[in-house]
């Protein structure tokens, strides 16, 4: 199983739907990302969570808000879709120790959203 | 505007070759560089790391070159292998004082190692 888990892996929705992209990790990491990858862009910074009580804003958090329910798990939420949304979206953790040493983030396999 | 540019989206090597993959960032503040891998239906996975300390790093036959005064840093492959097509992202993280590393992606290099 992996150790970082998304869900759904894809999802088709129509804009001004409420959608959630839930992650969930078996890794033991305090630190989690949520990124978005679209062509020609890379992956961009949307929100991240240091522990179940800090959140904080990435690069492009506008229209996006995200929780931390628990150590393991780290939930993006789309209040209301929108077509520019559309992208492919990857959970992330790491360790603290280890980040700062070599900056190494754990994927999870990616959520493929459409907004219609 | 982009502070870390992969200028080339693609790039065909033979295999048993030397792959190529450069990575020019703006941001001066930068200090670590890594490399990641992505496979298709896959989540990136981290390839190799550099300090701004040191000018190489060698894992195999992964080396990553940076060159600071050109704000440039290389990923070599050698010998590539087919199993090396992949899309590669450079990425850069900034000084900190202890608050939190925030990586910025390029946007990727898809490599082909043609058999």
């Amino acid at each position: 199983d992996a150790d970082v888990t998304q869900t759904p892996r894809n999802r088709i929705t129509k804009t001004g739907k409420r959608i959630m992209l839930e992650c969930s990790q078996t890794k033991g990491h305090d630190r989690m990302y949520w990124y978005r990858q679209d062509p020609g862009l890379g992956l961009r910074l949307i929100y991240y969570s240091f522990d179940v009580k800090d959140i904080n804003k990435g690069e492009i958090s506008d229209g996006y808000s995200v929780s931390r329910q628990a150590q393991a798990k780290f939930s993006l939420s789309l209040e209301s879709a929108i077509p520019n949304q559309t992208a492919l979206y990857f959970c992330a953790t790491s360790d603290f120790s280890r980040e700062g040493y070599t900056g190494e983030l754990f994927f999870g396999e990616g959520s493929r959203l459409t907004v219609l | 505007d982009q502070q870390v540019k992969q200028n080339s989206p693609s790039l065909s090597v033979q295999e048993g070759r030397i792959s190529i993959l450069n990575c020019d960032y703006t941001n001066s503040m930068f200090d670590y560089f890594l490399w990641y891998k992505k496979y298709p239906a896959e989540g990136p996975t981290f390839l190799i790391s550099i300090s701004s300390i040191k000018d190489k790093n060698e894992d195999g036959r992964f080396t990553v070159f940076l060159n600071k005064s050109a704000k440039h840093l290389s990923l070599h492959i050698v010998p590539s292998q087919p199993g090396d097509s992949a899309v590669y992202f450079c990425a850069a993280s900034p000084r900190s004082s202890g608050s939190a590393r925030q990586l910025t992606f390029g946007s990727g290099t898809q490599l082909t190692v043609l058999p």
